[in-house]
């Protein structure tokens, strides 16, 4: 099994429509959770974080349940800039490094 | 440019060939991550420094791939005899206390 696990889709939906992208990951003791996004061709780019709490930048809401380890990132009214592929990331407990998922491609049509 | 900066953007290189890739992280900051990522998938954690210290590798590096960051600056990431399954885009990224950094990388193609 995968340690961060995401539909890799892609996802198609339209400017204005809300989409949801879900993750899971194995190691229970992950201590950190990011979202980062990634452009065709570029570097990763940090999205947010992902707080117990739940935490939301404007239009991008990031939830996390520990209990069913399990990370979501919601894009509100999806504008054509946000189309790229939106990598999970956890940092497993005791270390410094990342680890990524595959990445859901999101395409955002007009 | 104050980012991470990578050398050289792209490589194509003959299989059995070594190639050197170096990053130039962001000043003072003194972790130092490399990853490899491949078409489709998420990058993968290869190897880090703190300073100039090589603290962690995974069993990704094989005994082809070295790095070094020689004053905890700058670091290179060497693949001996090269192999087409080597073929990936290899990731830089510097840590400060607010996050990771990724570099442009750097695109190898083993032909």
């Amino acid at each position: 099994r995968k340690e961060v696990e995401q539909d890799p889709g892609p996802f198609n939906v339209p400017e204005g429509a809300t989409v949801a992208f879900n993750c899971t990951y194995s190691n229970s003791a992950s201590q950190s959770f990011f979202w980062y996004r990634q452009d065709c061709r570029k570097e990763p780019k940090l999205l947010m974080s992902v707080y117990s709490s739940g935490n939301e930048d404007g239009r991008f809401t990031a939830q996390l349940n520990r209990a069913s380890q399990y990370i979501s990132l919601l894009i509100r009214d999806s504008k054509l800039s946000d189309s790229a592929t939106y990598l999970c990331v956890v940092n497993p407990y005791n270390t410094d490094k990342l680890i990524f998922g595959t990445g859901t491609r999101l395409q955002v049509f007009p | 440019d104050t980012g991470v900066s990578q050398d050289p953007r792209h490589k194509i290189t003959k299989r059995g060939q070594n190639v050197t890739f170096r990053c130039d992280p962001i000043s003072e900051h003194n972790r130092l991550y490399w990853y490899r990522q491949t078409l489709g998938q998420g990058p993968e954690f290869l190897t880090y420094f703190q300073n100039e210290a090589q603290l962690e590798k995974s069993r990704l590096l094989s005994d082809r791939f070295s790095a070094e960051r020689p004053k905890g600056s700058f670091s290179t990431l060497e693949i001996q005899r090269t192999e087409q399954g080597d073929s990936a885009m290899y990731l830089c990224a510097s840590e400060s206390n607010y996050g990771y950094t990724f570099g442009s990388g750097t695109r190898l193609t083993v032909v």
